[in-house]
């Protein structure tokens, strides 16, 4: 099992301009979330699903869209880049969030300039 | 709302001395409790959890926690570290029936030799 793989690793935008950080998983997992991470703040919940076809909002979801056609994939859409969103974002996924925890991707370094 | 605090930014110990890392949280039922590793560059690995039964949990690399309602407290501790130990720790908490994690800020570990 490759677990939970994030592309782009790292990835430089402009400001204005719009990109997609990819999210798979395969492990049938239901649950999906992306979280930003910045120093001295922790991991912050963008957006997250429960299921396909099922997204909400997490801690810090404005510029941000994401969509759940497949169990398998929870992309991340930044829809015009700010400096405000240059961070490390994780993909996470848990077949039961209770009882498993969470499952990390290793993470996309992004800087918007 | 849920909420974790990490009381300390960044710890340093000795290779061999014993280590302890404090998580509180807030939340009003008994939720489920976690922490995590990262190592620099890397994403988040779970090191033990919690969510019901003896309140001492062990985890892997020799860690083990303690549940402790009455301070609502979770602390991480390990009786020697080795300098592989260096790395940044994640307390999170979930409730029961939740599907997102909150996490602290987060403690960084360094290792004098």
């Amino acid at each position: 099992n490759a677990g939970v793989t994030q592309t782009p690793k790292f990835q430089v935008l402009k400001t204005g301009q719009s990109m997609t950080l990819q999210c798979a998983q395969d492990m049938n997992h239901e649950y999906m979330s992306w979280y930003r991470q910045d120093p001295g703040m922790g991991l912050r919940l963008i957006h997250y699903s429960v299921g396909a076809g099922i997204t909400d909002q997490g801690e810090v979801p404005n510029g941000y869209n994401v969509s759940r056609s497949t169990t398998e994939d929870f992309p991340l859409r930044l829809l015009s880049a700010a400096p405000s969103q240059t961070s490390v974002y994780f993909c996470a996924s848990s077949l039961g969030l209770g009882d498993y925890g969470y499952t990390f991707g290793s993470g996309t370094r992004l800087t918007v300039v | 709302a849920q909420s974790v605090t990490q009381p300390d930014i960044h710890i340093t110990v000795s290779e061999g001395a014993s280590l302890e890392l404090r998580c509180n949280y807030s939340y009003g039922a008994t939720p489920y409790l976690f922490w995590y590793v990262q190592s620099p560059g890397q994403g988040l690995q779970l090191l033990l959890k919690y969510f019901s039964g003896d309140t001492l949990v062990q985890g892997i690399k020799g860690f083990e926690a303690e549940f402790k309602r009455s301070q609502s407290s979770f602390n991480l501790r390990k009786p020697s570290v080795h300098w592989s130990d260096a790395a940044e720790y994640f307390c999170a908490v979930a409730s029961v029936g939740a599907q997102k994690l909150v996490f602290g800020q987060g403690t960084r570990l360094t290792i004098n030799p």
